[in-house]
């Protein structure tokens, strides 16, 4: 059974720094692309960023700069460095496993920003 | 940036009746390789979103044959035949051809 499970959120200052991680299991990590969407709490969804299975990696424009997605295949893991963060970054941020296209979701996990 | 447009945004369905949602691409979804990457999504309250259907008609695991995704070039559709209880929420048309990835503003599905 895939299962992708978010960690790392919380409450952060503007300006502040947060690491999200999501372990994956039930399937080969490194033949996957990954991603992260995130959703502001009752709005629609975002996409964030993407790391390919050889490690290329993509940004929106909303946080090229200040963030960096990574993976660790020996740990089945991906990552999401989040600096500089901004009130606008609040939201529930999943990792999403996909080849042009989603397939499977995480639970999500919380990332409020605000002083 | 493609943008995906979603009509109704509302849908107020008596249970056992037919939904249909829309959903229309700003520009052509096809990938170099071929296939079109369109998706519908549902998400629960709740719940994170779920992937219902992709490549614009094949349902994933598990879903229901009650729901059913159509359409070509830039419009697309989903139908729900018969609206269960459990269907209440929003769905959302996602594209994955393209970087990066661009979803529907959500269609709310209720009962009536």
């Amino acid at each position: 059974e895939v299962q992708l499970v978010e960690s790392g959120g919380g409450l952060v200052q503007p300006g502040g720094s947060l690491r999200l991680s999501c372990a994956a299991s039930g399937f080969t990590f490194s033949n996957y692309d990954m991603h992260w969407v995130r959703q502001v709490t009752g709005k629609g969804l975002e996409w964030v960023s993407a790391i390919g299975t050889a490690g290329d990696t993509y940004y929106s424009d909303s946080v090229k700069g200040r963030f960096t997605i990574s993976r660790e295949n020996v740990k089945n893991s991906l990552y999401l460095q989040m600096n500089n963060l901004r009130a606008g970054d609040t939201a529930v941020y999943y990792c999403v496993r996909g080849v042009a296209g989603c397939d499977y979701w995480g639970q999500g996990t919380l990332v409020t920003v605000s002083s | 940036d493609i943008v995906m447009t979603q009509t109704p945004l509302s849908s107020p369905v008596s249970l056992g009746q037919p939904a249909s949602i829309s959903c229309r691409s700003s520009q052509s979804l096809v990938h170099s390789d071929g296939n079109i990457y369109l998706s519908w999504l549902q998400q629960r309250p709740g719940q994170p979103p779920r992937l219902l259907i992709y490549k614009i008609s094949n349902r994933f695991s598990g879903v229901p044959d009650r729901f059913s995704g159509s359409g070509a070039g830039t419009d697309f559709t989903l139908k729900i035949s018969r609206v269960q209880a459990d269907d209440v929420g929003v769905y959302y048309c996602m594209q994955g051809t393209q970087l990066p990835w661009t979803f529907g503003q959500g269609t709310k599905v209720e009962i009536k």
